[in-house]
């Protein structure tokens, strides 16, 4: 499996203020992906990083809230705009391991908002 | 509407009891179902992917099981570091995308 670190791991910021989180992963993968965890729910998909062209976002989620670059095979960025407390909430990026359709996990960017 | 469902919200066992979740889903069409356990303040691990009716996979003391409209994670003989949340989540088989299940929070005492 895959070795993906994100940074950073918990921020506390405020209202109106931005945040890019990174994503990078030890070795070439052709699928990534972000997901947003709220406190005490399960994942949600904000969004797929397509390497080369513009990310495919969920419903609910547009790219000015959270823009997403994906410059090469092995990172990705997602960053949160204009943040309010509502955005307080657990984020996760995971690749789709090559030649497999089973996703891992990085450890998450804790988010709080003030 | 594609859905997961999984029960129940949270269980406690006791050391060595035995016990199952459930994950049921309605989907048009399943590429696969996958298990994960998360630990607190940390992100999901993978356990298992089950891609057809009749699957069985085992690791440890878990085992998962899938029918064509749920999927059963078996805990035998738990112990207390058996203790997490586990989520389910179904990939269709015309995305790759994954719908999760909002989880089972398992608690096992000594």
């Amino acid at each position: 499996s895959a070795v993906i670190s994100q940074k950073p791991s918990r921020d506390i910021c405020q209202r109106g203020t931005s945040l890019t989180i990174q994503c990078q992963v030890d070795s070439q993968v052709t699928m990534m992906f972000w997901y947003r965890q709220q406190p005490g729910q399960s994942l949600t998909l904000i969004a797929t990083a397509n390497q080369g062209s513009e990310a495919t976002y969920e419903s609910g989620f547009v790219i000015d809230k959270f823009p997403i670059s994906r410059p090469n095979l092995t990172f990705s960025t997602l960053t949160v705009s204009n943040m309010s407390p509502e955005d307080s909430s657990i984020y996760l990026c995971s690749v789709e391991a090559p030649g497999q359709e089973t996703q891992y996990f990085g450890p998450g960017t804790r988010l709080l908002v003030l | 509407e594609d859905q997961v469902t999984q029960s129940p919200e949270a269980l406690r066992l006791q050391e060595g009891e035995s016990s199952s979740l459930n994950c049921s889903y309605t989907v048009s069409g399943l590429r696969g179902l996958f298990w994960y356990r998360q630990d607190p303040g940390k992100g999901p691990e993978f356990l298992f992917t089950l891609y057809s009716a009749g699957e069985e996979k085992e690791k440890e003391r878990l085992k998962a099981t899938l029918t064509k409209k749920e999927s059963f994670l078996h805990i035998t003989a738990p112990k207390p570091e058996d203790s997490a949340t586990y989520l389910c989540a179904v990939m269709m088989d015309s995305s790759y995308k994954l719908i999760f299940g909002s989880g089972t929070r398992l608690l096992v005492r000594p």
